[in-house]
């Protein structure tokens, strides 16, 4: 069973900040929090992940709270490209394991 | 560089036939994992095959098995088809571990799926 908590789905505006929320409450002191992203008829595609510091990249920035029980990924400027399922996972890193992925929060960019 | 790649990009199949789905991992990659994907769900892990091995299974029948060939590319049967076994099968490609370069740990790469239709 996934074991995260995420909000169905969220609208945002075009050009606003996208903040999406996931719970994470039983993770472990050895699992990261990764998200990925699907396009509608794509694969998923790899955003970010984050220990417990706060992390940035091209994409998005992760912000994990300090007791690492839940999580935000943050899109700054949301494009209609953007509109997609996203998942939160939590995953241990060594060796190659497994994703488990659970419903996700479909994303809506609207114009 | 190609991505990770698979065929066929759709396929229709009675009941009680058998498939085969196959991948192609992003150049550099030799780990393997396939995830099936129902409509309005989220992939859901079948298998990871590494050194043309069966490394992890997730909770899925033997009627699924799976094969990786020395070149690291990868296969799908899935035998006596179900009704439900209607979904998309998505590839995902990783490199090795010890590859010293700064990925996001293990990173998987997906490709853009088979949707399989069984009737």
């Amino acid at each position: 069973d996934a074991k995260t908590t995420q909000p169905p789905s969220m609208d945002c505006a075009e050009g606003r900040a996208a903040n999406l929320p996931c719970n994470h409450s039983t993770i472990s002191g050895n699992e990261y929090v990764y998200w990925y992203r699907q396009i509608h008829s794509q694969g998923p595609q790899y955003i970010i992940h984050g220990l417990k510091n706060n992390e940035t990249n091209e994409m998005a920035s992760l912000i994990i709270t300090e007791d690492r029980k839940s999580s935000t990924l943050i899109l700054p400027h949301a494009t209609l490209r953007d509109t997609a399922v996203y998942y939160c996972i939590v995953r241990v890193t060594f060796g190659n394991e497994k994703l488990t992925f659970g419903t996700g929060t479909r994303l809506t960019i609207i114009p | 560089d190609a991505g990770v790649t698979q065929s066929p990009t759709h396929l229709i199949k009675t009941r009680g036939q058998q498939v085969t789905l196959r991948c192609s991992p992003k150049s550099g990659h030799d780990t393997v994992s396939w995830y099936q994907q129902a409509l309005g769900q989220g992939p859901q892990f079948i298998f990871q095959y590494y050194e043309e091995e069966e490394r992890q299974r997730g909770n899925f029948p033997d009627r699924f098995s799976g094969h990786q060939f020395p070149n690291y590319s990868s296969e799908l049967n899935v035998n006596a088809l179900l009704l439900g076994d209607s979904a998309l099968y998505l590839c995902a490609s990783s490199p090795p571990s010890t590859s010293g370069r700064s990925l996001a740990h293990n990173e998987q790469f997906f490709g853009p799926g088979t949707r399989l239709t069984v009737l």
